[in-house]
């Protein structure tokens, strides 16, 4: 995990409440991902970033948002029109030759 | 469109045997193929993957993997499990589609050595 840290660990989120969340990277890679982990459906991308200040959106990118001001930092907004949000959310980082290095993950419930 | 699968959900294997872990691929030109590990409640770790050259590849904590073109699979091996290889593994390809470079995870298989 280590260069890659997100936050919180645990987030707990209201229904009809958007929440944020953090990813950080020190390893000064140029692409960065956000997946969204089910059991029993392994890793599905949400969205991804290959430069600064652009992004693409993945295979489920309905309810979600993310931004990318910076190059290390890549936050993903949950909104309140994602209708089942509670899930494990992982965000990687790549230097451009293909291996993803992920962060620990976010587990976020839907209270 | 590029694609991996895992066949099987889970593996059980006892402490010191051999162990294989499947996955097989469809993609269009030469495959990018990874396998990543995840421990609970943790993110992936990369273990090992093929580009090029040599069919099998070796890989952390004694994993490898056997690339076989003919029968489009990506098995990842160990000669001798351990009761810490428990966890879940993840097989992936590179795919270059569309607007970016990304990778397509398969399902996971989560393998359980039994003491």
């Amino acid at each position: 995990d280590g260069g890659i840290t997100q936050s919180p660990k645990y987030l707990f989120r209201k229904e009809g409440q958007n929440v944020t969340l953090s990813c950080e990277q020190n390893l000064n890679h140029d692409a960065m991902y956000w997946y969204r982990q089910d059991p029993g459906q392994g890793l599905r991308l949400i969205y991804y970033s290959q430069i600064v200040n652009d992004f693409q959106k993945g295979d489920i990118a309905e309810g979600y948002s993310v931004s990318r001001e910076k190059k290390e930092s890549f936050p993903l907004t949950v909104t309140s029109a994602q209708k089942n949000p509670t899930a494990f959310y992982l965000c990687a980082s790549s230097p451009g030759t293909v291996s993803q290095y992920f962060g620990p993950g976010t587990r976020l419930t839907v209270l | 469109a590029q694609s991996v699968a895992q066949p099987e959900d889970q593996v059980n294997v006892a402490e010191g045997n051999p162990l294989t872990v499947k996955c097989t691929y469809s993609v269009s030109g030469n495959p990018y193929l990874f396998w990543y590990v995840q421990y609970p409640n943790r993110g992936l770790q990369f273990l090992l993957k093929y580009i090029t050259g040599d069919n099998l590849v070796k890989g952390s904590y004694g994993f490898e993997a056997e690339f076989n073109k003919s029968q489009t699979s990506f098995h990842l091996k160990k000669p001798s499990a351990l009761v810490s290889d428990s966890a879940l593994y993840f097989c992936a390809v590179r795919d270059m589609g569309g607007s970016g470079d990304k990778l397509i995870f398969g399902t996971g298989t989560r393998l359980q050595v039994f003491p």
